[in-house]
C-alpha cells in the first residue's frame, strides 16, 4: 500500500538557522499537503501542491513537489522560535491519503 | 471559519468501559475522520466516513467502531476500553474528494484508560 516516509524525525536548530524536512512516497501522488502542529495544539493546514515540480512560498517557508510527484520538501529560512512544532506531510492518491510521521522542530533562541 | 469541535479535551476511563468520543463540524463537509496520535507514530487513521451512515476502515480499526447518523456529527466508540487505547484522539473533516482537500482538525481528546 501507499507509504509516506518523512525525515528527519527530529531537528534541533539555533534561531536563524535554516531547516528542511522531506517526504518520500512509495507511489506517485496526485497531491501533497503540509500541516503544522504547535506543541499542545492540533494540525493546521499550511499548503497543497498538485503539479509536478511545483514550488510555492509562504514568507520564509518554501514548499516543493518533485518532478516525479513522489517526494516533497518544506524548507524554512532563518528559523524563529515561532516555527517550533511538528510538520506533517500528507500524500493523496486514488482517494487514499497517508500522513507522514512528522518532523519535530525545536529552535534554540 | 471552519470549526471542528470535540466533546472533551481530557477523558479518564477504566478498563472495560464503553467510551464515546463525539465530533461535530459546522461546514457541511462530506468527509469526517478519526485519528489517534502517539509519540513517534504520527497520525494514524482509525476510521473515516464519506457520507451519512457510510464508513470505511482506516489503518488501525481494531477495537473501535464509528457512527455517523447526521452529516455534521461523527462518533468514535471504544466498545471495551483497554490501556493500549490511551492516546490523543483527533477528529477532522474535509469536503469533496477526501484526498484532494485540506483537512480541518478539532482540538483533540486526550484519553487515559486506567
Amino acid at each position: 500500500g501507499q507509504q509516506v516516509m518523512q525525515i528527519p524525525q527530529y531537528q534541533h536548530v539555533q534561531e536563524g538557522e535554516d531547516f528542511t524536512t522531506y517526504c518520500n512516497s512509495s507511489t506517485t501522488l496526485s497531491n501533497i499537503q503540509w500541516y503544522k502542529q504547535r506543541p499542545g495544539g492540533h494540525p493546521v493546514f499550511l499548503i497543497q501542491l498538485v503539479k509536478s515540480g511545483e514550488v510555492k512560498k509562504q514568507k520564509r517557508l518554501t514548499f516543493q513537489f518533485g518532478e516525479a510527484k513522489k517526494n516533497s520538501s518544506l524548507h524554512i529560512t532563518a528559523t524563529q522560535t515561532t516555527d517550533v512544532g511538528t510538520y506533517f506531510c500528507k500524500g493523496g492518491s486514488n482517494y487514499k491519503l497517508t500522513f507522514g510521521k512528522g518532523t519535530l522542530l525545536t529552535v534554540n533562541p | 471559519d471552519v470549526k471542528v469541535t470535540q466533546s472533551s479535551r481530557y477523558l479518564v476511563k477504566r478498563t472495560g468501559e464503553k467510551v464515546f468520543l463525539e465530533c461535530v463540524q459546522d461546514m457541511d463537509h462530506e468527509n469526517m475522520f478519526w485519528y489517534r496520535q502517539d509519540p513517534g507514530l504520527g497520525l494514524r487513521l482509525i476510521y473515516f466516513s464519506y457520507d451519512v451512515k457510510m464508513k470505511e476502515k482506516g489503518d488501525i480499526p481494531e477495537g473501535y467502531s464509528v457512527s455517523r447518523e447526521k452529516k455534521e456529527r461523527f462518533s468514535l466508540i471504544l466498545e471495551s476500553a483497554s490501556t493500549n487505547q490511551t492516546s490523543m484522539y483527533l477528529c477532522a473533516s474535509s469536503q469533496g474528494d477526501r484526498a484532494a482537500y485540506e483537512q480541518y482538525f478539532g482540538p483533540g481528546t486526550r484519553l487515559t484508560v486506567t
